[in-house]
């Protein structure tokens, strides 16, 4: 099975701080990589997909990339409304797996 | 719009089984694959496998294989999926979503999720 290391599993910034959350791939996955945030009591939602595409209706300060096998989301400028716990998700290969997940909290 | 509804929570004893549905509405049923996702712990996410509603062919987590089984229902547009000899461990939120049968275009539409407990 393919492993997703993401890290930090745990992350606490001030409003307006850059935030980056990074998943790195055990083998090569192209970018068949997705990021979801998930705010407590709600299913997943789809923000990132193919690696770098902008699911419609997500801020612009949410954009993914790519280097190697390390996947990054990076939220430009941390707002409230971007409190919550991301998970990415490798769909190149059955099992698909998720990321350990990141819980982004305010400082 | 595009909604994949499920049933409720389910309180069930160990050694039990537990069958939970996700009705899809909005779309064609069959132009997309349903998913089942797993939610231990608040936290980590895994995937259960996927059913084709247009063929019923069906791709299973080997960790799954022996605890899950997915049908539907064309007619209703109706994804269930069945979890047996439940344990404590099986305690968890569980999801549908949905993907485009290209598998880089997945889990746009989620369903609200069923919460199992397993307790005697």
């Amino acid at each position: 099975d393919i492993q997703m290391t993401q890290s930090p599993s745990s992350l606490s910034a001030s409003l307006g701080d850059r935030v980056t959350i990074t998943c790195r791939a055990s083998q090569d996955i192209g970018n068949y990589l997705t990021w979801f945030q998930q705010k407590p009591g709600k299913s997943p939602r789809r923000m990132i997909y193919g690696a770098t595409n902008l699911e419609d209706g997500v801020p612009s300060r949410f954009s993914g990339s790519r280097s190697g096998s390390d996947y990054s989301l990076t939220i430009s400028s941390l707002e409230s409304e971007d409190v919550a716990d991301y998970h990415c998700l490798q769909s190149i290969q059955y099992p698909w797996t998720f990321g350990g997940g990141t819980k982004l909290e305010l400082k | 719009q595009v909604k994949l509804l499920q049933s409720g929570a389910a309180l069930v004893k160990p050694g039990d089984s537990v069958k939970m549905s996700c009705k899809a509405s909005g779309y064609t049923f069959t132009d997309y694959i349903i998913h089942w996702v797993k939610q231990s712990h608040g936290k980590s996410l895994e995937w259960i496998g996927y059913i084709n509603p247009y063929s019923g062919g069906t791709n299973y987590n080997e960790k799954f294989k022996s605890k899950a089984t997915l049908t539907v229902d064309k007619s209703s547009s109706t994804a269930y999926m069945e979890f047996s000899r439940l344990t404590s461990e099986d305690s968890a939120i569980y999801y549908c979503a949905r993907s485009s049968y290209y598998s880089g275009d997945n889990f746009d539409y989620w369903g609200q999720g069923v919460m199992v407990t397993v307790s005697s």
